[in-house]
């Protein structure tokens, strides 16, 4: 295992479309966390999961966006009826216990274009 | 969430010490100080996090203030592929994070 594994890497969409982001963690991670980031800025929180449960999600994060781990494994992001706006480079990242005390490995992350 | 300060750009020779500064002043005792760091095209990277004493690792050194209002990550010998943005943070002791990263520093190394 090399660590977080994002798919697709790249993806070009036109507006009104619904887009999905698959991100799998590194095996036996518990916690699981989706970032936004666009250009220039650091990542934006937007939801967290530890094992199948959400347990936080921002405000950023619209009716339009949903999150599911339903295992606890692997996680998907979905975008419904996209938006200029969503255009945004999307970080899965994993860790295996609390962060404070340790670290928080990214994936290379998903970018997406809405044309 | 307590914020962090950090100068938006900093430049280094190669081969020369780099000492990135972040302030915190609003630090709470349970927050611990982490510093990532994102390179081209790539997701964050961890490199070193303390809590109140100066910690060292094979990537850095992290300097804390006594007052812990501030800390500096010390790159020993910047390389061609250090070049790039460093995010200071503060995580606390609570059950789970919502971490946030702000605008970081960007650094850039000179050959």
């Amino acid at each position: 295992d090399t660590g977080v594994s994002q798919d697709p890497r790249h993806k070009i969409t036109k507006r009104g479309q619904n887009v999905t982001f698959r991100c799998d963690p590194i095996s036996e991670h518990n916690r699981l966390y989706w970032y936004r980031q666009t250009l220039g800025q650091g990542p934006e929180f937007l939801t967290y999961f530890q094992n199948e449960a959400q347990l936080e999600k921002s405000r950023l994060l619209s009716d339009r966006f949903s999150a599911e781990r339903p295992k606890g494994s692997f996680s998907t992001l979905e975008i419904q009826r996209t938006e200029q706006g969503d255009s945004a480079m999307y970080l899965c990242a994993s860790s295996p216990g609390q962060v404070n005390t340790g670290e928080l490995f990214f994936g290379e992350g998903s970018r997406l274009t809405v044309l | 969430d307590a914020k962090t300060t950090q100068p938006n750009s900093m430049e280094s020779n190669e081969e020369e010490p780099v000492h990135l500064p972040c302030n915190h002043s609003t630090i709470s005792g349970t927050d611990y100080i982490h510093w990532y760091r994102q390179l081209p095209s790539q997701g964050p990277e961890y490199v070193i996090h303390g809590l109140t004493s100066n910690v060292n690792n094979r990537m850095a050194s992290l300097a804390i203030a006594e007052d812990r209002k501030s800390s500096t990550l010390i790159l020993h010998r910047a390389t061609l592929r250090d070049a790039a943005v460093y995010y200071c943070i503060l995580l606390n002791s609570g059950g789970y994070q919502k971490v946030t990263f702000g605008t970081g520093t960007k650094l850039q190394v000179i050959p």
